[in-house]
């Protein structure tokens, strides 16, 4: 079975630039999760979505950051204007219910310049 | 965000050692996870814990789920080289689904 799924795996660009990253979750998981990682804060949720509707995203850093899912296999996690502190690494994970264990995606390195 | 503690934060050992790790809160946890992340790649769930007390074995990795909900700990017997990576411990607060990962065990493994 195809686990979650990340693109790009690789992302650089210059500050000020949008920014797009996507995920597909696994088929028929409920829930996404949308994680930055840096070697400072570790792990961070960013935001939750379940049966594609965002329920938490008390975690994302601030209005330069959107997060969507238009439909049950795909999300979009933006950032604009993209700033050099936003340079991390972003995974997506889900799971078949909220509180279910989490799949990861093998994660968006992103880099601003 | 809020972090568990998890110790060692690294560890340098010989081919063929046993390794040690363990997580600690202060919060009460339904669900115990172990992941292991190799460079470049996202997190791959290693053991799942759900009840107090659980012992629960995947080949050479055993975990434990704490009595007191609040600590787990993973065992991996015999190290090998692909064992190298970095271990994360996640933990579920009781009623919610937000898991805290851990800051992570760096294992480097000496042929």
């Amino acid at each position: 079975d195809a686990g979650v799924i990340q693109s790009p795996r690789h992302e650089v660009t210059e500050m000020g630039q949008e920014v797009t990253l996507r995920c597909k979750p696994i088929s028929g998981h409920n829930s996404l999760f949308w994680y930055r990682q840096t070697m400072m804060r570790g792990l961070e949720l960013l935001i939750y979505f379940n049966n594609n509707v965002p329920i938490d995203d008390s975690g994302m850093p601030e209005d330069r950051f959107s997060a969507k899912m238009p439909n049950a296999s795909f999300s979009t996690l933006k950032i604009q204007p993209s700033e050099p502190r936003d340079s991390a690494v972003y995974f997506c994970a889900s799971s078949l219910a909220d509180r279910d264990t989490q799949y990861f995606g093998p994660g968006t390195r992103l880099t601003v310049l | 965000g809020q972090q568990l503690n998890q110790s060692p934060q690294s560890m340098f050992i010989q081919e063929g050692e046993d390794v040690s790790m363990n997580c600690t809160s202060s919060s009460i946890f339904n669900t115990w996870l172990w992941y292991k992340q190799d460079p470049g790649e996202g997190p791959v769930l290693l053991i799942a814990l759900y009840k107090a007390g659980e012992l629960t074995s995947n080949g050479r990795l055993t975990a434990q789920f704490g009595i007191t909900r609040k600590d787990s700990f993973l065992n991996i017997s015999a190290s090998i080289p692909s064992d190298v990576g970095i271990y994360f411990c996640a933990g579920q607060p009781s009623g919610t689904y937000k898991y805290i990962f851990g800051t992570g065990t760096r294992l480097k493994v000496l042929a």
